[in-house]
């Protein structure tokens, strides 16, 4: 069974520019999350997505991010226009419920550079 | 914003020897997990203890974790340079079903 896929794997852009991430969750994971991660830290929630419902994304800076879930499955997280700060990881991760614990899978991220 | 803090932010050992990492966290939890970071690659999860637990094993690893003490430890018997990484803690908050993680302890295990 495939992971968590994200793409791209690296992206360098100037600043003021828009980009956008992409992330195929494992088949049947209901619940995706993106996570921020900056050098050195450790990853942090930017939001959480129940099926096609965004459930908790009072982390996410909504003057410039955004993110969609089209159809509770694959999702997109973009940021327009992006700042020297937003340069960091990525992670994109999908969950399910397993006998009392619910699992987490990461994706190996997207690596961003703002230039 | 992070949960908690790791303690030490970094360890330097010799391959063979043991290493300890220790996790303080917040709030109440279901569980609390252990990843694995290697250099940009992405999270892998270790090892999971529930918060009726007090103890884990599994392999080189040994989780213990104090809810009274909103604290949990990491050892690694017996390391390989393969086991240079950094190594998160995680928690799954009562109420919030979304991980929040530590900042880290960055391993180095000298060959």
């Amino acid at each position: 069974e495939a992971g968590v896929v994200q793409s791209p794997r690296y992206k360098i852009i100037e600043k003021k520019q828009p980009v956008a991430f992409w992330c195929n969750p494992i088949s049947g994971h209901n619940t995706l999350y993106w996570y921020r991660q900056n050098l050195g830290q450790g990853p942090e929630l930017l939001i959480r997505y129940e099926n096609e419902e965004a459930v908790d994304d009072s982390q996410l800076p909504k003057d410039r991010f955004s993110a969609e879930r089209l159809k509770g499955v694959d999702s997109t997280l973009k940021i327009q226009p992006a700042e020297l700060g937003d340069s960091a990881v990525y992670l994109c991760a999908s969950s399910s419920k397993g006998q009392d614990v619910y699992g987490y899978t990461f994706g190996s991220g997207t690596r961003l550079t703002v230039v | 914003s992070q949960q908690g803090e790791e303690d030490p932010q970094a360890l330097s050992i010799q391959e063979g020897e043991n290493a300890t990492m220790n996790c303080s966290y917040k709030t109440s939890i279901n569980n609390l997990q252990w990843y694995r970071q290697n250099s940009g690659r992405g999270l892998v999860h270790l090892i999971l203890i529930r918060s009726n637990e007090r103890e884990k094993h599994s392999g080189r690893l040994r989780v213990t974790l104090d809810t009274s003490k909103k604290s949990s430890s990491l050892l690694i018997t017996a390391s390989r340079a393969a086991d240079t990484a950094s190594y998160f803690c995680a928690t799954d908050p009562t109420g919030r079903r979304a991980l929040t993680f530590g900042s880290g302890t960055r391993l180095q295990v000298q060959p």
